[in-house]
């Protein structure tokens, strides 16, 4: 069965500090790629999403994810975080099997993610 | 915009009660999904469907069943409620196999 790592379980950042989370899986072929986020006391939402194409995807609130096959990664990136960004991300994978059918998602553990004003 | 709703918000029930999380959607999503998150192990899918009163078995589907009678609701059935079910319990749909998941506010579910 696939599974889906995210590095850093907690990250603590200030104001307009960069931030990159990482996250890997282990499907090794054809899959479809997401980062949901989790603000407090909200529900799940998709931040972004890769399916095919240009591996440099964006996303709502300037977040963005690069698609590296070589690495099975897709790390989620912001250039300059806000205090509204603190919240739990999900990288999540869904693999497309050879018969055309596919499954359900498979998240990582999540990251928690903390900015400081 | 695709609303996902689910019955309850909280619930607290007691060992070996028959528990039911009813889920609703009002997109026409062919597809509806169970996880549950637990803090430290993300969400772990229970059961999905694929159709009306088909049903298909997630990674953790022991303790769990499911019923879909119509397109829109989806719901997860705990035969007999464990302390160990505890959890946060999400539903989600899609529009086909492949597409984003949408998902809906969560029960918060305790069994005491």
């Amino acid at each position: 069965a696939q599974s889906v790592s995210q590095h850093n379980h907690h990250v603590i950042l200030s104001e307009a500090a960069s931030l990159e989370l990482g996250c890997n899986y282990s499907y090794g072929g054809t899959v479809n790629l997401f980062w949901y986020v989790q603000y407090p006391g909200q529900h799940l939402q998709l931040l972004l999403k890769y399916f095919s194409g240009d591996p440099l995807v964006k996303g709502i609130k300037g977040f963005e994810a690069e698609f590296i096959k070589s690495k099975f990664s897709f790390n989620l990136r912001k250039p300059s975080v806000q205090w509204s960004d603190t919240a739990e991300y999900f990288c999540a994978v869904n693999p497309m099997y050879s018969g055309g059918g596919a499954d359900g998602l498979t998240f990582g553990k999540g990251t928690h993610l903390i900015i400081q004003p | 915009d695709v609303k996902v709703t689910q019955s309850s918000r909280y619930l607290v029930k007691r060992t070996g009660e028959k528990v039911f999380l009813e889920c609703v959607q009002d997109m026409d999503h062919e597809n509806m999904f169970w996880y549950r998150q637990d803090p430290g192990l993300g969400l772990r899918l229970i059961y999905f469907s694929y159709d009306v009163k088909m049903k298909e078995k997630g990674d953790i589907p022991e303790g769990y069943s499911v019923s879909r009678e119509k397109k829109e609701r989806f719901s997860l059935i705990l035969e007999s409620a464990s302390t160990n079910q505890t959890s946060m319990y999400l539903c989600a749909s899609s529009l086909g196999s492949i597409n984003e998941q949408f998902f809906g506010p969560g029960t918060r579910l305790t069994v005491l």
